[in-house]
């Protein structure tokens, strides 16, 4: 089944330790979004990729990076990870910007600070 | 600036019943999609529903319709006879071309009760 695939489901790093999330999917869509989603909060989108053109959003804390090798794959780098960035971590594909385009999501990578 | 309001934060239903999860929203876009989605409490996000701000007619999906009434703002979802299954957490979402993402309201925690 074509789908939106994050590893790994649970992710436990240390206090300053940089941590790597992958998200993958195989319905060939053009944008990868990140969201984070902290305990009985909406989500919160960080950034997102519009095929290769990267788009961060303006509150979006530096120590969040991502890249996109390729139009199946897309990482979230976490630089230095603080206790306040446990959370939920969603990845998400539309086949296109525009209120037409359903957003995917994956099962998400929970994110615990030691 | 876009926002949506979710004024339930909790619902009890009994199985088989249906019942109305209420969303109402805020837009200076004259063209928006209105997306529901369901997040068990594993994690997922799940897409149940779009409708977007032209469409004539109410949209349905099996057991979920949305229930649209542009001049009031408001897109409710109706889940018909409820099962088990559908006890989770669901979030309303706003999509509009102006800032071109998607904002979502603090949810409602629905559970079923047999």
């Amino acid at each position: 089944d074509a789908m939106v695939i994050q590893n790994p489901r649970y992710q436990v790093t240390q206090f300053g330790k940089p941590v790597t999330l992958s998200c993958s999917q195989t319905l060939n869509h053009n944008v990868m979004y990140w969201y984070q989603q902290k305990s009985s909060q909406a989500p919160k989108l960080l950034f997102h990729y519009y095929d290769k053109d990267f788009n961060n959003e303006a509150d979006t804390p530096d120590n969040f990076q991502s890249r996109r090798p390729n139009t199946s794959f897309c990482f979230l780098d976490i630089r230095s990870p603080g206790l306040g960035d446990a959370a939920m971590y969603l990845c998400a594909t539309s086949r296109d910007r525009g209120r037409g385009n359903p957003q995917h999501f994956g099962d998400g990578t929970r994110l615990s600070i030691l | 600036a876009q926002k949506i309001t979710q004024t339930q934060p909790g619902m009890f239903v009994q199985e088989k019943e249906a019942v109305t999860l209420d969303c109402t929203y805020d837009t200076s876009d004259p063209s928006y999609g209105l997306f529901w989605y369901k997040q068990p409490s594993s994690g997922e996000m799940i897409f149940l529903i779009y409708q977007g701000s032209y469409d004539q007619q109410n949209a349905t999906e099996g057991r979920y319709s949305l229930n649209f009434q542009k001049a009031r703002k408001s897109a409710n979802l109706v889940i018909s006879a409820s099962q088990l299954g559908d006890s989770a957490m669901y979030f309303c979402a706003i999509y509009g071309g102006a800032t071109n993402k998607l904002i979502f309201g603090t949810g409602t925690l629905l559970a079923v009760q047999p």
